[in-house]
């Protein structure tokens, strides 16, 4: 069974400051998204991302993919209110045709003005 | 991405009563799925929604309690038979287009909450 680890479970942090939530395996993911969650919404696709070693920014996010494609980091810069949610981590399956998502237990942000 | 709408938003419901969840998306799609996400936690994947057939369900839920429905590619329906208070959570569609071309990214609805008195 795969399983991802996502630390920490609970960040609150003052505006402007920097954060980095990470996604640890021991399997392999074909990809792996990010997605953040707000109250009364669900789920919202942030970034995937599919080769080993690859970065993706996103304005002040920055999204890491290990080289071994086993783990993930999300990286905030100068984190703002709006940036408070639910940050879930998810990976596919290596198998071809694995349709599954394996989710992380999810980090709960609050940004302080 | 998908335009995804599920109903109801959110409802009440008496112990051992049933409710069924739609999910409506705006073009046919691959796969469907459903979740259930209790507040402030992590999602748990009830079943698969196949069209045509019989949905595959994970570990720990079974179709008695769970009976989908998927007579298209772009509606499915989740009930929640006999409910009790345990059952009260939040529960999501989601939708992935093409597994090969959008490597299993999956596009989710607002989700039910769901409260059992």
């Amino acid at each position: 069974t795969q399983l991802l680890e996502q630390s920490p479970q609970f960040l609150s942090i003052q505006e402007g400051e920097n954060l980095t939530v990470y996604c640890n395996s021991s399997s392999v993911f074909s990809s792996l998204q990010w997605y953040r969650q707000e109250p009364g919404e669900g789920p919202v696709l942030l970034v995937t991302v599919v080769t080993g070693g690859e970065v993706k920014k996103l304005k002040r996010l920055t999204f890491q993919f290990g080289d071994a494609r086993k783990d993930s980091s999300l990286h905030i810069t100068a984190a703002q209110p709006g940036d408070t949610g639910l940050y879930l981590c998810a990976g596919a399956g290596e198998k071809g045709g694995s349709e599954k998502l394996v989710f992380g237990k999810g980090t709960k942000l609050t940004v302080n003005p | 991405s998908a335009v995804i709408s599920q109903k109801p938003s959110r409802d009440i419901c008496q112990r051992g009563t049933s409710l069924t969840i739609q999910c409506q998306v705006d073009s046919q799609v691959t796969m469907m799925f459903w979740y259930r996400q209790q507040p402030g936690q992590s999602l748990t994947l009830i079943a698969t929604a196949n069209q045509g057939s019989e949905a595959t369900y994970e570990s720990g839920f079974v179709i008695d309690k769970f009976p989908i429905s998927r007579p298209n590619l772009t509606f499915s329906t989740l009930t929640v038979s006999n409910m009790s208070p345990e059952d009260s959570s939040i529960y999501l569609c989601s939708v992935a287009r093409d597994r090969l071309l959008a490597k299993n990214i999956q596009y989710f609805g607002a989700g039910t909450r769901l409260s059992v008195l």
